[in-house]
């Protein structure tokens, strides 16, 4: 099993629409949990962050957090054709300078 | 300020070549890493420094050597370059080192061929 986990892709969805975004990581003691969007020939940029489970909302994203079934996952609401890009989730294992990186999901939002 | 920057931006190799890519911040972090992202395999770490004076291997350390120059800069060598390592290289700063709410500020990216 993969430290961290995601569906590659594409997840296309309509303009307007919720985008659903899921990660999953196998290290039970993590602590911190992080979305990063990256447009295709940039860099990655941090949009999320959480630590607690539960919900937290920052505009039109909410993160979402289960450390019980570990899994992480991110909402976007009225999605926009400027959204499409590639989203990854980093998990940072406790105890350890280290972010561990899934490979992606890549969003589609369709005009 | 610029936050974190890489020279260069591009750059082909044949193999055998060497290179250093450069990496400095104006962030005032103690933590920087290098990671290289590939189609299909994601982010992986080579090598980071947790501080100032200290090193370590990452995932995939084979064929790189890293420098912590001072606090602002984090340089990556590649002695002799192979056509596995082409790839698009990200300098990374953190600004703590294991607290939990530290994050990562990437750099723009050197893209690298090796032919």
């Amino acid at each position: 099993q993969k430290e961290v986990e995601q569906n590659s892709g594409p997840l296309s969805v309509p303009e307007g629409a919720i985008a659903s975004l899921n990660c999953t990581y196998s290290d039970r003691g993590s602590q911190s949990f992080f979305w990063y969007r990256q447009y295709s020939g940039k860099s990655p940029e941090l949009i999320m962050s959480i630590y607690s489970n539960g919900d937290k909302e920052d505009g039109r994203f909410t993160a979402q957090l289960n450390k019980a079934s570990q899994y992480v996952s991110l909402l976007i609401r009225d999605s926009q054709p400027s959204d499409s890009a590639t989203y990854l989730c980093a998990v940072n294992p406790p105890g350890t300078y280290k972010y561990i990186f899934g490979t992606g999901t890549r969003l589609k939002v369709l005009a | 300020n610029a936050g974190v920057t890489q020279t260069p931006k591009f750059q082909v190799l044949k193999t055998g070549q060497s290179m250093t890519l450069q990496c400095a911040q104006d962030m005032n972090h103690n933590s920087m890493y290098w990671y290289r992202q590939d189609p299909g395999m994601g982010l992986r770490l080579i090598y980071y420094s947790a501080s100032e004076g200290t090193t370590d291997k990452g995932e995939v350390p084979n064929g790189y050597n890293v420098s912590r120059l001072n606090k602002r800069e984090f340089s990556l060598r590649l002695e002799s370059a192979a056509p596995s390592q082409t790839s698009v290289y990200f300098c990374v700063t953190q600004s703590g080192g294991r607290e939990a709410t530290d994050t990562q500020y990437f750099g723009p990216g050197t893209r690298l061929t090796v032919l």
